[in-house]
């Protein structure tokens, strides 16, 4: 059972260069999460998806994009990536009553 | 103001005794509250979810609500070492549909 697969687990980029995170469930569940987690800032909701084909922002969107590409995978995009997105990204999926199950987390440096 | 405050802590309890973990939130149309303990450099993982006003209990682990303080707590009977971790408050807020907003945590020590 893989539960969350995120990728990847660790990625260090320039600053202005893009990437995108990937993640899929393999639960099937409705609801589709992107935190990010930074040290005292417990995790912050940048954007989520509650069903296939509805994706809405979170606290901190700004910079990012998303993609629910169908039931299964929910990516994250940074098209000009800032030093202040050096964090550490958590997918998680849910059937919708609050029960999230996260991946294992990537983590990613802007330089 | 954050949706949901949590004081960061850390907390030090003494292994054996009672930790207690708090929480406020700023939506009164909230309707469900979870607990997520998240273990240094790992993911976080649900321990307690409550619904309604009052006190539910799972093992060591008690959950209380007050929707008219806006109040939700974590009680941890009997700590153990194995229970020091950061505790994280999450609230399934009014208005969104199934979006889960998070405190910043509480860490917990337990010393032996």
């Amino acid at each position: 059972n893989a539960g969350v697969t995120q990728t990847p687990k660790f990625q260090v980029l320039k600053t202005g260069q893009s990437m995108t995170l990937q993640c899929a469930q393999d639960m099937n569940h409705n609801s589709m999460y992107w935190y990010r987690q930074d040290p005292g800032m417990g995790l912050r909701l940048i954007y989520y998806s509650a069903s296939e084909g509805t994706t809405d922002k979170g606290e901190v969107p700004n910079g990012y994009n998303v993609s629910r590409l169908n039931k299964r995978e929910f990516s994250l995009r940074l098209e000009s990536a800032a030093p202040s997105q050096t964090s550490v990204y958590f997918c998680a999926s849910s059937v919708g009553d609050g029960e999230l199950f996260f991946g294992e987390g990537s983590r990613l440096t802007v330089l | 103001q954050k949706e949901v405050e949590q004081n960061s802590g850390p907390l030090s309890v003494p292994e054996g005794a009672i930790a207690s973990l708090n929480c406020t939130y700023s939506d009164r149309g909230s309707q469900s509250f979870f607990w997520y303990r998240q273990y240094s450099g790992k993911s976080p993982e649900l321990i307690m979810s409550i619904y309604s006003n009052g006190d539910k209990e799972d093992g060591r682990f008690t959950a209380q609500l007050n929707k008219a303080s806006q109040y939700v707590s974590l009680l941890i009977r009997d700590s153990q070492p194995s229970d020091s971790a950061t505790y994280l408050c999450a609230v399934k807020v009014s208005g969104g549909y199934n979006k889960l907003i998070f405190g910043a945590g509480t860490r917990l020590a337990v010393h032996p």
